[in-house]
């Protein structure tokens, strides 16, 4: 059985930074292009990130290019979102999800971020 | 960026009846070397992530229920539920996947029971 499990989230305050992983399970995690999905509180679904499967290419939303880094360690079937320069609008369940035949087939529970004073 | 537009927002119907949720693109996301609509419909139940229900527009799932049923190309497309069940309340999106990111979400459609 596949499984994401995300870990990292929590209460930042603005201007801070967070890092987030997403821990894969039950896959062949290095063929896989895999993503970053968030929700804000009461809110829609948006795309943040897409990472390939050897980690050549990446692939940002425009609101956080230059703030967020997404990587990944095929060694530790792991993917990383490297969050700088927090804000409010940040806040949000973050969800690490898998990519195949374009679309997003396998998703984590999420985890929660904060960014408030 | 192409964005996507959910109508209604919200749509309440009596068990057994049919709901029917659109979703018009901005631009087109049917590949006319492949013939294929980049486009997935999502269910999201709450406290729960997404999962998805349809893809290429038109293809179910393996183990979704038939009563759910997606159709349309180009720029218009739509979900129906023909028989709605009380385990499909749920928030309803649909993403396009065309070309290269980002990936947009349409705001997403709330069912709920009458």
């Amino acid at each position: 059985e596949v499984q994401l499990v995300e870990s990292g989230g929590g209460l930042v305050q603005p201007g801070g930074s967070l890092r987030l992983s997403c821990a894969a399970s039950g896959l062949t995690f290095s063929g896989y292009w895999m993503n970053w999905v968030r929700q804000a509180p009461g809110k829609g679904l948006e795309w943040v990130a897409t990472i390939s499967s050897d980690g050549s290419q990446k692939y940002y939303v425009d609101s956080v290019k230059g703030r967020f880094t997404f990587s990944r360690d095929n060694t530790k079937n792991s993917l990383y979102l490297q969050m700088n320069s927090l804000r409010a609008e940040d806040t949000a369940v973050y969800y690490c999800a898998r990519e195949t035949r374009r679309r997003l087939d396998c998703w984590g529970q999420g985890t929660l971020v904060t960014v408030s004073s | 960026d192409i964005v996507m537009t959910q109508s209604p927002d919200s749509l309440t119907v009596s068990l057994g009846e049919r709901a029917t949720i659109n979703c018009k693109s901005s631009q087109s996301v049917l590949d006319n070397s492949n013939n294929k609509n980049y486009l997935i419909w999502y269910q999201q139940k709450p406290g729960q992530p997404p999962k998805v229900l349809i893809s290429w527009a038109s293809t179910r799932e393996s183990g979704v229920p038939d009563r759910f049923s997606g159709s349309g190309s180009g720029t218009d497309f739509t979900l129906t539920i023909s028989s709605l069940q009380a385990e499909d309340v749920a928030v309803y999106y649909c993403q396009q996947y065309y070309g290269s990111p980002p990936w947009t979400f349409g705001q997403g459609t709330k069912v709920e029971i009458k």
